[in-house]
C-alpha cells in the first residue's frame, strides 16, 4: 500500500530536550515536505527536500531541522524544542513541484512541548 | 500575511444538498489551486485542483470554479452526503522549484443526515 508513515504520532516532551520525528515514504518520491498545522493559520510549510542531500527552508523553518540521506526517509529535528512548537506536525511527499503534482501526507504527529 | 483565505471556519449543509466551500488569495503569481479533505486524526488528501488557465473542473460530485479576476475559487460538492463531513483546505502554488503549497486556515463541513 502506497504511504506516508509517521512516527511517534503522539510527544509529550519537556523543553531542551531534543526530539526527532520520523517520516518515511514506500512511493520513491523525491519531494518531501514538512507542515505544522495551527488553530486559525492552516498549514505551514517548515522544511522541503527535492531529492537526497537537497534540502531548503520553507516558511517557518526557525527551531527544526532535517536531512534526507535516503529518498524514502525526511526526518524532522528539534533540537531544544520550546512550548511555541506545541503543533500537529504533517510530512508530505510528491513525485514533482507542488503545483504540478498533488501531495500524500502522513497521519500527523501531535507534540506538546511543555 | 494570509495569502489563501477561507473566511468561514465551519459550514452546516443537510443530505443531498449542495455544500460550497469558499477561497481567496491576494498573490497573483499563484497558478494551481487544490482543494484537500482532512477527516480527524488523519493527514490531508487530495481532493481536486484546477489551473489557473481553467475556470472549472469537476471530477464527480466535486466541481472547483476560479474566479481569476475575483482571486477567488470555489468549491461545490453536489449532493453533499454525511460522509463528506470534514475539514476542507484550500491551497495554491506558484510554481517554480521551492515545492510549496500555501494553506489556507480550513472549513469544516458538517453535512446532517
Amino acid at each position: 500500500e502506497a504511504q506516508v508513515t509517521q512516527n511517534p504520532r503522539y510527544l509529550i516532551t519537556v523543553t531542551g530536550k531534543k526530539l526527532t520525528v520520523t517520516c518515511s515514504q514506500n512511493m520513491n518520491h523525491e519531494y518531501m515536505s514538512w507542515y505544522r498545522q495551527d488553530p486559525g493559520l492552516g498549514l505551514r510549510q517548515i522544511y522541503y527536500s527535492m531529492n537526497v542531500e537537497v534540502t531548503d527552508k520553507g516558511d517557518v523553518p526557525e527551531g527544526y531541522k532535517v536531512s534526507r540521506k535516503e529518498k524514502r526517509n525526511f526526518p524532522l529535528i528539534l533540537e531544544s524544542p520550546s512550548p511555541n512548537q506545541t503543533s500537529l506536525y504533517f510530512c508530505a511527499s510528491s513525485w514533482g513541484l507542488a503545483g504540478a503534482e498533488t501531495q500524500y501526507f502522513g497521519p500527523g504527529t501531535r507534540l506538546l512541548v511543555l | 500575511d494570509q495569502q489563501v483565505k477561507q473566511n468561514s471556519p465551519s459550514l452546516s449543509v443537510q443530505e443531498g444538498r449542495i455544500s460550497i466551500l469558499n477561497c481567496d488569495y491576494t498573490n497573483s503569481m499563484f497558478d494551481y489551486f487544490l482543494w484537500y479533505k482532512k477527516y480527524p486524526a488523519e493527514g490531508p488528501t487530495f481532493l481536486i485542483s484546477i489551473s489557473s488557465i481553467k475556470d472549472k473542473n469537476e471530477d464527480g460530485r466535486f466541481t472547483v470554479f476560479l474566479n481569476k479576476s475575483a482571486k477567488h475559487l470555489s468549491l461545490h460538492i453536489v449532493p453533499s452526503q454525511p460522509g463528506d463531513s470534514a475539514v476542507y483546505f484550500c491551497a495554491a502554488s506558484s510554481g517554480g522549484a521551492t515545492n510549496k503549497l500555501i494553506f489556507g486556515t480550513g472549513t469544516l463541513l458538517a453535512v446532517q443526515p
